[in-house]
């Protein structure tokens, strides 16, 4: 069974501060996802990276997925109050029946204060 | 992406009965998978929706329990049977339209919030 240890469960900070989620696993994934979810919504995708090393950007938000491909982690610079909510990372592997069944991380309840 | 409605949006039931939730996309997808997740928490497989043949179920759940529907390749639903409060959870339906990388790529209805009193 693969998991991933998801970090740190809650995160509460200051508008303009910045921070690291880290998603960790044992195994290898072929691909990660990084969701992020609002109360009331289902999550909403923000990013797959499926390359060892890659680095993803996205605005304020950079995603990178470790070099062997069984971490990752999510650093968001100068949050914002529209920055919070639940993210979520999620590994999935390549394969007939591995469609679209993914390992979910615990998720991380981010809340940025103005 | 696609665009899923899942409904209800929220329910209260009561223990020992049944709820339906029903998941609509709006184009046709091969494969629907149904996810539970506890509030604030993380999110688990509970099986995928195969048309045209009975759904496939993770460890730890079982069709009496969960039972799925797959009519077609647009709507799919899921029952959550003889619930009890450990049963309360957001319901999510999802679909991964596409083949190769695409596959691990989720769209997510906004979610069936069930508490069971």
């Amino acid at each position: 069974t693969q998991l991933l240890e998801q970090s740190p469960q809650f995160l509460s900070i200051q508008e303009g501060e910045n921070l690291t989620v880290y998603c960790n696993s044992s195994s290898v994934f072929s691909s990660l996802q990084w969701y992020r979810q609002e109360p009331g919504e289902g999550p909403v995708l923000l990013v797959t990276v499926v390359t060892g090393g890659e680095v993803k950007k996205l605005k304020r938000l950079t995603f990178q997925f470790g070099d062997a491909r069984k971490d990752s982690s999510l650093h968001i610079t100068a949050a914002q109050p529209g920055d919070t909510g639940l993210y979520l990372c999620a590994g999935g592997n390549a394969g007939g029946t591995s469609y679209g069944k993914l390992t979910f991380g615990q998720g991380t309840i981010l809340t940025v204060h103005p | 992406s696609a665009v899923i409605s899942q409904k209800p949006s929220r329910d209260i039931c009561q223990r020992g009965t049944s709820l339906t939730i029903q998941c609509q996309v709006d184009s046709q997808v091969t494969m629907m998978f149904w996810y539970r997740q506890q509030p604030g928490q993380s999110l688990t497989l509970i099986a995928t929706a195969n048309q045209g043949s009975e759904a496939t179920y993770e460890s730890g759940f079982v069709i009496d329990k969960f039972p799925i529907s797959r009519p077609n390749l647009t709507f799919s639903t899921l029952t959550v049977s003889n619930m009890s409060p450990e049963d309360s959870s957001i319901y999510l339906c999802s679909v991964a339209p596409l083949q190769g990388f695409g596959a691990n790529v989720l769209t997510f209805g906004a979610g069936s919030r069930l508490t069971v009193l």
